[in-house]
């Protein structure tokens, strides 16, 4: 299986914190995605990280990808009670044209 | 900001009926997928679809399930006879290239209700 992981799967954190979320995989990826899912909405995409790549960021947002350990971290500094949402990784397998998609991690931000 | 767009946002259904969910992809986009999240779980991909014929798809995804791509901008997918466990969200999503190469972009779903 190619599933990826999130862990934590709930995290709690006051406004104005860093949130750290964690995704692992288990196969040769060639890119991994983070999504954003308001309740019940659509996955918004928040940022891509090839696998010849090791940080990346994106506004508030810094992406690890570390393939030797297949694992990719998300980043969110200086949180708003905004980023109140479920992020998940996704991966894609090589040769194959699709996503696996992590159970997500459930981001809450207290005021 | 180009966005995937489905209708409709949520449909009620009754056990056996057939069911069409529609998607406008984005316009310079080739590859189109549907993929499901029944409530509380993760995201399940069912199919990707390029250059007018499903390139793969998943165990989900069998005889009762159909896409097409009518004309030059629809994306739909099809559920011929639909059951309870067919209850979920489904999400429209485009790439422009492979999910390999380039980012996929969801539509907001929509909400399948079978009863």
């Amino acid at each position: 299986s190619q599933q990826g992981e999130e862990d934590p799967q709930a995290l709690s954190i006051q406004e104005g914190e860093n949130a750290t979320m964690n995704c692992s995989y288990k196969t040769s990826i060639n890119n991994l995605q983070w999504y954003r899912q308001n309740s019940g909405r659509g996955l918004v995409h928040l940022i891509l990280i090839r696998s010849n790549e090791r940080e990346k960021h994106s506004g508030r947002l810094r992406v690890t990808l570390d393939t030797s350990k297949k694992s990719s971290s998300l980043l969110i500094t200086a949180s708003r009670a905004a980023d109140t949402a479920s992020y998940f990784c996704a991966t894609d397998a090589e040769g194959a044209q699709k996503l696996v998609f992590g159970q997500g991690t459930r981001l809450t931000i207290n005021p | 900001e180009p966005e995937v767009t489905q209708t409709p946002s949520h449909q009620v259904t009754q056990m056996g009926q057939e069911v069409i969910l529609r998607c406008v992809p984005i316009s310079n986009h080739l590859y189109f997928y549907w993929y499901r999240q029944i409530l509380g779980q993760k995201v399940e991909f069912l199919v990707s679809f390029y250059n007018n014929e499903i390139s793969e798809k998943s165990e989900i995804f069998d005889d009762q399930f159909s896409v097409e791509r009518p004309d030059g901008s629809n994306f739909t997918l099809k559920i011929r006879s639909t059951k309870l466990e067919d209850s979920a969200m489904y999400f429209c999503a485009s790439s422009e290239f492979g999910t390999g190469i380039t980012e996929a972009f969801f539509g907001q779903g929509t909400r399948l209700t079978v009863v």
